[in-house]
């Protein structure tokens, strides 16, 4: 069954550092999401992209944040300055469309300290 | 906006017992679609089951099914003869029909399978 590969698999930072998180998601879907869950909460939508531009975003997705496709395969997540509350689990989605709901991506655990 | 409530933080369960999760949502929208996603320890979010909202029939996915109730706005989680294996955060999930079709979480729900 395709999946939706995130790496790396845990990340840890320092405050202020930039961090990229990467997706690969799966080939033949159209839509692309990052949704974050800080530890013991729920999970939050971040940004969501389709045809090469960012079609919605969340309050928590500012200037700090930006998403690339850069190669037609993989999906980006930037944090350009990383804050302490920036600490989470990052998950990256794919979806057709529809019903199929979306694939997640198994997560990034990324520490800022 | 979008909301999505889960009322019950932790639910437990004796093991090959039936147990029903809830959720309740709000929204405005005719067409929506509804999931639950069930979150292990390693914390990955995996697709348990999935509603049409224009649907009157309840989907079922083995062991899994749901109450959907669109008047009421409630779309519950049974999880029958319920294993060891399904001890996790249940998150239900509310999806637009248009837009960028995001997800809407609620809170979650653990649930503790008592052997």
């Amino acid at each position: 069954e395709p999946e939706v590969t995130q790496t790396p698999s845990h990340q840890v930072t320092q405050m202020g550092q930039e961090v990229i998180l990467r997706c690969v998601p799966i080939s033949n879907h159209l839509y692309f999401y990052w949704y974050r869950q800080i530890l013991g909460q729920k999970v939050e939508f971040l940004v969501s992209f389709y045809n090469n531009e960012i079609s919605e975003k969340s309050e928590i997705f500012d200037d700090q944040f930006s998403v690339e496709r850069p190669d037609g395969s993989n999906f980006t997540l930037k944090i350009r300055s990383t804050k302490l509350e920036d600490s989470a689990m990052y998950f990256c989605a794919s979806s057709g469309g529809g019903l199929y709901g979306y694939t997640f991506g198994s997560g990034t655990r990324l520490t800022v300290v | 906006a979008q909301t999505v409530t889960q009322s019950q933080p932790e639910m437990s369960v004796q093991e090959a017992e039936t147990v029903t999760l809830s959720c309740t949502y709000d929204t405005s929208e005719s067409d929506y679609y509804l999931f639950w996603y069930k979150q292990p320890p390693s914390r990955q979010m995996i697709l348990v089951i999935r509603q049409e909202a224009y649907k009157q029939q309840n989907a079922t996915e083995n062991r899994f099914s749901v109450n959907f109730q669109k008047a009421a706005k409630s779309f519950s989680l049974k999880i029958s003869d319920s294993q060891l294996g399904d001890a996790a955060m249940y998150f239900c999930a509310y999806r637009t029909q248009t837009g960028a079709n995001n997800l809407f979480f609620g809170t979650g729900t653990r649930l503790t399978v008592i052997p």
